[in-house]
C-alpha cells in the first residue's frame, strides 16, 4: 500500500540554524500539506501546496518558512533560522485529486536547542 | 469558522468493553468530519470519514461513528476494545467541502488506554 514517507525521523539543531525536512508524498497525489504538533498541543496546519505554488498558509508560516517541490517526488519544508519554539513534530500529508482524505507521513521530530 | 472539541483528554477501558470517544463540532455549513488515530511513533492514520452520505460511518478495525446534526456530535465507538486500540485519537473537520482541498482542523486528541 502506498504511503507518505518523511526524513529524517528526528532532527536536532541549534537555534539560528537552517533545517530542511523532507517528504515523499504518494506518487499520484497532487495536493501537499505540512502540519506541526508542538508537544502537548493540537496538530495545526502550516501550509498547503498545489501546482507548484502555495495554496494557503497559516499565520505560523512566516518568512522563516518555505516549501518546495524540487523534483517529481520530494516535497520539502525549510526553516531558515530556527527558534526554540519551532521544536515540534512536523507532519507531511498528501491528497489525490478526487479524494478528500489526506494521508500522513510518520512525522519528523525537530528539536531546537 | 470550523472547529472540533474532544470532550475527554484521556479514556481508559478494559479489554473487551465498549469504547466511546466524544467529539463535538462547530461548522457554518455541512461539515466533512474524520477520525484519525496515531499509534506511538507512527503517523496519523485515517479511521473513518463522514462526507454527508450515511450518518453512521464504519471505519477500519471495527470502529464506527455517527453524525448527529441536532447534537453537533461525531462520537467514535467500538463495541469491544482490543489492546492494540491503545493510541491517540483525533477528531478532525475540514474548513471547506470534502473535495475542495481545504486544511484539516484537529481536536485536542483523546488518549485511549486499554487495560488487560
Amino acid at each position: 500500500e502506498p504511503e507518505v514517507t518523511q526524513t529524517p525521523s528526528h532532527q536536532v539543531t541549534q537555534m539560528g540554524q537552517e533545517v530542511i525536512l523532507r517528504c515523499v508524498p504518494i506518487s499520484n497525489h497532487l495536493y501537499f500539506y505540512w502540519y506541526r504538533q508542538i508537544l502537548g498541543q493540537k496538530v495545526e496546519f502550516l501550509v498547503s501546496f498545489y501546482n507548484n505554488e502555495i495554496s494557503e498558509k497559516s499565520e505560523i508560516f512566516d518568512d522563516q518558512f518555505s516549501v518546495e517541490r524540487p523534483d517529481g517526488s520530494n516535497f520539502t519544508l525549510k526553516i531558515r533560522s530556527t527558534k526554540l519554539e519551532d521544536s515540534a513534530m512536523y507532519f507531511c500529508a498528501s491528497r489525490g485529486q478526487f479524494s478528500g482524505e489526506q494521508y500522513f507521513g510518520p512525522g519528523t521530530r525537530l528539536t531546537v536547542t | 469558522a470550523q472547529s472540533v472539541t474532544q470532550l475527554d483528554s484521556h479514556v481508559s477501558v478494559s479489554e473487551g468493553t465498549p469504547v466511546l470517544l466524544r467529539c463535538n463540532y462547530s461548522s457554518s455549513y455541512s461539515p466533512s468530519l474524520f477520525w484519525y488515530v496515531q499509534h506511538p511513533n507512527k503517523g496519523l492514520q485515517l479511521l473513518l470519514k463522514y462526507t454527508s452520505a450515511a450518518t453512521l460511518v464504519k471505519g477500519i478495525n471495527g470502529f464506527e461513528a455517527e453524525f448527529k446534526k441536532s447534537e453537533t456530535s461525531f462520537h467514535l465507538t467500538k463495541p469491544s476494545a482490543h489492546m492494540s486500540d491503545a493510541a491517540e485519537y483525533f477528531c478532525v473537520v475540514t474548513d471547506r467541502g470534502y473535495n475542495q482541498g481545504g486544511k484539516l482542523i484537529f481536536g485536542q486528541g483523546t488518549e485511549l488506554s486499554v487495560k488487560p
